[in-house]
């Protein structure tokens, strides 16, 4: 299957720092990714759906100017926490949609980012 | 956006079959039936995908009537592996229509 990685795995940072995960697709290009966010025992939620060349869209409830996400090109999107605070620890996680081929369409999710703001 | 509905969370034993069925009651035409198995720590995984009738392939089936307002995982002889959290996901492939994940099926596997 198609293989989305993240980058870094985990990272601890302190109050009010910026950080940045990458998110790319290895063998597939994808125009749409996306990101959401998973609490402990609770499903993902999804933060924004980002389109390759254009602005991301941010859910309901999540802060555009905190959660700061690029898709520069058809494997690569970025998400940068601007000023973390410890709420913002969470487990990130990043799918690609493929855009052509066989498996066009289906989305792939990379392995997650544990972020521990303190 | 069709809302999905599972159960919180199933029993089995090793080399026992496991059917986890899943509602979808507003699906729309072009939506696909995707099922994902996520471990603790780990992105989700994709397992299968259908749109009707039964799909298979080397981990699992999935069995969608003709009405697709259900459709059932269906993973054969599973092992202690297999536990982890199982979610069903109902959308359309194409652009950048967003995936909605409900609260999964937590399954747990004894030996």
């Amino acid at each position: 299957g198609a293989v989305v990685s993240q980058h870094p795995s985990r990272v601890i940072c302190k109050s009010g720092t910026s950080v940045k995960i990458e998110c790319r697709s290895l063998d597939f290009q994808a125009t749409t990714m996306f990101w959401y966010r998973q609490f402990p025992k609770k499903s993902l939620m999804l933060m924004a759906t980002s389109n390759e060349g254009s602005k991301a869209t941010y859910e309901q409830g999540v802060e555009k100017d905190k959660f700061l996400i690029n898709h520069a090109s058809l494997t690569l999107s970025t998400l940068t926490v601007t000023s973390a605070h410890p709420e913002d620890s969470s487990f990130y996680i990043c799918s690609a949609r493929e855009a052509s081929g066989r498996g066009v369409g289906t989305q792939y999710f990379g392995p997650g980012t544990r972020l521990l703001v303190l | 956006l069709a809302k999905t509905t599972q159960p919180i969370s199933m029993d089995s034993y090793e080399g026992q079959e496991v059917n986890i069925t899943c509602s979808h009651n507003n699906i729309a035409t072009n939506d696909y039936i995707t099922w994902y198995q996520q471990f603790p720590s780990q992105g989700p995984r994709f397992i299968i995908q259908g749109y009707k009738t039964k799909v298979t392939n080397e981990v699992a089936s999935l069995f969608i009537p003709a009405d697709r307002k259900s459709s059932t995982l269906s993973l054969p002889r599973v092992s202690l592996s297999d536990t982890a959290v199982y979610y069903c996901l109902v959308g359309s492939n194409t652009g950048g229509f967003k995936t909605i994940f409900g609260a999964g099926t937590r399954l747990f596997v004894k030996a």
